[in-house]
């Protein structure tokens, strides 16, 4: 079975830092790749998604992820960081076939300092 | 917000209770998906309905179970409830047109506690 690993639990950063949020999956086959966040009393929201094509993919609120197939990655980036990005970032994995289920990680908590 | 209700937001059973919970899809989706989230853990895929028939199960046993209305609206249904399926449980919905660019929508959760 496919699984996602989220190395990163808890990352502390300050204001205006670069962010980096690791992913990888256990997959062999083609994969739809997600980012989803979860702002503190929100629902879960899309940040982006990869199905094709590019593999730099940019999302909302100046988030970009790329995927890096040999390293069976997805890793999240943006450049500089500001307090409204704390919050909880959930990768997640659908295998291309059939139907759209979800394979999400343990999620990373993200505090940005001001 | 994403168009994506569930009711109630907030429920206390008791070991060995049933529970129904409900979800409302965004218009114009066809397809509904079911997650349990355990505290300080991702979303787990419980099963997924496209056009009423069952598209999709994880490794959840029997006693869940779901229903999707003409409507496209939603039920998930847990017998025999167990201390183990306190959670958030989450609906989502998304347009499924086959293999394809799709994006699923979340719903706010229904936060179940059993005593």
């Amino acid at each position: 079975a496919q699984s996602v690993s989220q190395h990163n639990h808890h990352v502390i950063l300050s204001e205006a830092a670069s962010l980096e949020l690791g992913c990888n999956y256990s997959y062999g086959g083609t994969v739809n790749l997600f980012w989803y966040v979860q702002y503190p009393g929100q629902h879960l929201q899309l940040l982006l998604k990869y199905f094709s094509g590019d593999p730099l993919v940019k999302g909302i609120k100046g988030f970009e992820a790329e995927f890096i197939k040999s390293k069976f990655s997805f890793n999240l980036r943006k450049p500089s960081v500001q307090w409204s990005d704390t919050a909880e970032y959930f990768c997640a994995v659908n295998p291309n076939f059939g139907n759209e289920k979800l394979t999400f990680g343990t999620g990373t908590r993200l505090t940005i300092i001001p | 917000e994403t168009g994506v209700t569930q009711s109630p937001t907030h429920l206390i059973k008791t070991r060995g209770q049933q529970v129904t919970l409900r979800c409302s899809s965004q218009s114009g989706h066809n397809t509904v998906s079911w997650y349990q989230q355990a505290l300080g853990q991702g979303p787990q895929f419980i099963f997924q309905y496209y056009r009423e028939e069952e598209n999709g199960r994880g490794n959840f046993p029997p006693r869940f179970s779901g229903l999707q209305f003409p409507n496209y609206s939603s039920e998930l249904n847990v017998n025999a409830l167990e201390l183990d399926d306190s959670a958030l449980y989450l609906c989502a919905s998304s347009r499924w047109a086959g293999q394809g660019n799709y994006e699923q929508y979340f719903g706010p959760g229904t936060r179940l506690t059993v005593t």
